[in-house]
């Protein structure tokens, strides 16, 4: 069975860092692209960033491009996301989910809140 | 203010049909395939139609889905309470700032 699990989410301050972990299993990771997509409390779905099979392609949204860096670990089956200066409005839910041809599937989501 | 412009909601009762519409620029639906994504109340979204018309196994074909020119339409026959939900287009714009971009999203109540 295909899936996926993220983890790292939590309180932080304004300004501070976190590190977001996608755990795959269940597919051959290497060979797909990956994304994080985020949801704010009550709102829609915002892309974050995208990552190849072996990392050559890299894209972020305008939001977090500067302050996101999304990473991955074939061997260890897992992708990442580095998030540094965070603000408020990053306060959401963030989903990891595969990429081909669509998103799909998605795990569970981590939420990330931005507070003082 | 989303890239993908979709119904902020949609109704109908049960066993009947509905569509909820999404529309795009020549960047993202006119050049890309469209995917779809239902999202169940506090749960995760999940794949419901990719590249404009298939759906993954195991979901019913009561889920369909079309795209014409720089639109897309979710068609959604037999409605069951259990379809209310959020439900996003979804697809790749290939525009200067290359993104995945999504509508706003079309809550579906099942009255």
């Amino acid at each position: 069975e295909v899936q996926l699990v993220e983890s790292g989410g939590g309180l932080v301050k304004p300004g501070g860092s976190l590190r977001l972990s996608c755990a795959a299993s269940g597919f051959t990771f290497s060979s797909y692209s990956m994304n994080w997509v985020r949801q704010a409390p009550g709102k829609g779905l915002e892309w974050v960033s995208s990552i190849s099979s072996s990392s050559s392609y890299i894209y972020y949204a305008d939001s977090v491009k500067g302050r996101f860096t999304i990473s991955r670990d074939n061997a260890k089956n897992s992708l990442y996301l580095q998030m540094n200066s965070l603000r408020a409005e990053d306060t959401a839910v963030y989903y990891c989910a595969r990429v081909g041809p669509a998103l799909g599937p998605w795990g569970q989501g981590t939420l990330v809140t931005v507070s003082s | 203010q989303s890239v993908l412009t979709q119904p902020p909601s949609v109704s109908a009762a049960p066993g009947q049909k509905v569509t909820i519409s999404c529309s795009g620029s020549s960047s993202n639906i006119g050049n890309n395939y469209v995917s779809w994504y239902q999202q169940l109340p506090g749960t995760a979204p999940k794949l419901l139609i990719y590249e404009n018309n298939k759906r993954p196994s195991g979901i019913p074909d009561r889920f369909s889905g079309s795209k014409s020119g720089t639109s897309a339409t979710l068609g959604i026959t037999g409605l069951q309470t259990g379809d209310e939900a959020d439900y996003y287009c979804g697809t790749w714009d290939s525009s200067l700032s290359a993104e995945w971009v999504f509508g706003g999203g079309t809550k579906l109540t099942v009255l």
